[in-house]
């Protein structure tokens, strides 16, 4: 079964730019997340999509913005980078229900490794 | 603020040791918590989850939950040098759905 697949892996872009990352989730997952990862904060909570939809979104400005497909894979989108973006952008997928083994834990992709300069 | 609290080490254990990391968590209506390994360079991987209080087991590792400490462990058995990486807790926000707290994470190395 084929894991959550991120692309591109590594990106360099500069400032002012915008980036546009991809999540495609394990089949069967229809809730894709998606989290920041930098040396001095940690890993940070961007947002969540569930059939389409947001339902759940972090503390970050709305220059971070995301989307899902019907098919679940997901997109988000950086616009106007700053040197503050660069960082690890981690996409997770998981399982819904109730009482379904495994179900409602994230599973992370590789992640995409974005350096602004 | 809601938190996830860890000490952030180096924890360094002897190979063959056990290794006890420990996570703190400020939502006490929090009810699921796992346990990720990263290693350098690497994304975050599974190791464990935990929904009730007490000791959930899984080969050489043992989550542990107290909900009245708002204390979450991990101990890992027979430490090897493989198991040196980084050890980040999670806490799931109530109502968030799957939105997870992260610790900053534990930095552990066993060394030979």
């Amino acid at each position: 079964k084929a894991g959550v697949t991120q692309t591109p892996r590594y990106l360099i872009k500069t400032r002012g730019q915008q980036v546009t990352l991809s999540c495609s989730p394990i089949s069967g997952h229809r809730s894709v997340s998606w989290y920041q990862q930098t040396p001095g904060q940690g890993l940070q909570f961007l947002f969540e999509y569930f059939s389409e939809t947001q339902r759940n979104k972090g503390n970050f400005p709305g220059r971070f913005s995301g989307r899902q497909f019907s098919n679940s894979r997901s997109e988000m989108n950086v616009s106007t980078l700053e040197l503050g973006d660069s960082a690890l952008y981690l996409c997770a997928s998981s399982l819904e229900g109730v009482g379904v083994s495994g179900a409602n834990v994230l599973t992370f992709g590789a992640g995409s490794r974005l350096t602004v300069l | 603020q809601k938190e996830v609290e860890q000490n952030s080490g180096p924890l360094s254990v002897p190979e063959g040791a056990i290794a006890s990391l420990n996570c703190t968590y400020s939502d006490r209506g929090s009810q699921s918590f796992f346990w990720y390994r990263q290693y350098s360079g690497k994304s975050p991987e599974l190791i464990m989850s935990i929904y009730s209080n007490g000791d959930k087991e899984d080969g050489r590792f043992t989550a542990q939950l107290n909900k009245a400490s708002q204390y979450v462990s991990l101990l890992i058995r027979d430490s090897q040098p493989s198991d040196s990486a980084t050890y980040l807790c999670a806490a799931k926000e109530p109502g968030g759905y799957n939105k997870l707290i992260f610790g900053a994470g534990t930095r552990l190395a066993v060394h030979p």
